[in-house]
């Protein structure tokens, strides 16, 4: 149980485009899913976090409206990287909180998502 | 906010020797401590996490003790094996469903 997915698991674009990443949870329900980011041999660093229903909290930095945040459901939450540059390559990982059903503190985190930007 | 940090950076074991790693955070509302592997290029993977109300769990070879008081907790792997070789992450948050905070990651590296 507590399987989350990412699509796609990589992806290459061209500097100025956007693209899209997917964060599905697959057997639970989560309100609230996490968007992290990861350069080469460092730790995570969130991003922001993404409530059902509601706008996304972003973390200090974040700039909202470069990383657009949707969670239109309980089960899937949506990241997208505007105009990308190279500066935004990056490993891109979700995670999500069960809404019920033991702990709910518990983050479970999708296989990542690699942004090459060139 | 929060602030984690984690010691070693990197850590080399041989094959059967225990490995330890520690954390201290600076929240002392932090309540929830999980610990985290991350292989090559994967996910991170939950290995073992604590709540502030006990002061020690074990999972076969992979325990967390925590020092409330302190504001630091500990992984220790014993008879380590290659495949334990990874990054190790730990993080603290405040409960339900709060934003966890990791520290900097240990690569360990097991010899064999």
């Amino acid at each position: 149980g507590a399987v989350v997915s990412q699509h796609p698991s990589w992806v290459i674009c061209k500097s100025g485009t956007s693209v899209k990443i997917e964060c599905r949870s697959l057997d639970f329900q989560a309100t609230t899913m996490f968007w992290y980011r990861q350069f080469p041999k460092q730790s995570l660093m969130l991003m922001a976090t993404s409530n059902e229903g509601s706008k996304a909290t972003y973390e200090q930095g974040v700039e909202k409206d470069k990383f657009l945040i949707n969670h239109a459901s309980l089960t899937l939450s949506t990241l997208t990287v505007t105009s990308a540059h190279p500066e935004d390559s990056s490993f891109y990982i979700c995670s999500a909180s069960p809404l019920a059903g033991g702990q709910v503190d518990t983050q479970y985190f999708g296989p990542g998502t690699r942004l090459t930007v060139l | 906010g929060e602030n984690v940090e984690q010691h070693p950076s990197t850590l080399s074991v041989q094959e059967g020797d225990s490995a330890v790693i520690k954390c201290t955070y600076s929240d002392s509302a932090s309540n929830y401590f999980p610990w985290y592997k991350q292989e090559l290029g994967k996910r991170p993977q939950l290995i073992i996490d604590i709540r502030s109300n006990v002061g020690e769990k074990k999972d076969q070879r992979i325990a967390v003790t925590l020092n409330k008081t302190a504001k630091h907790f500990s992984l220790h792997i014993t008879e380590t094996q290659p495949e334990d070789s990874a990054v190790y992450f730990c993080a603290a948050s405040r409960q339900n469903g709060n934003k966890l905070v990791f520290g900097a990651g240990t690569i360990l590296r097991v010899k064999s």
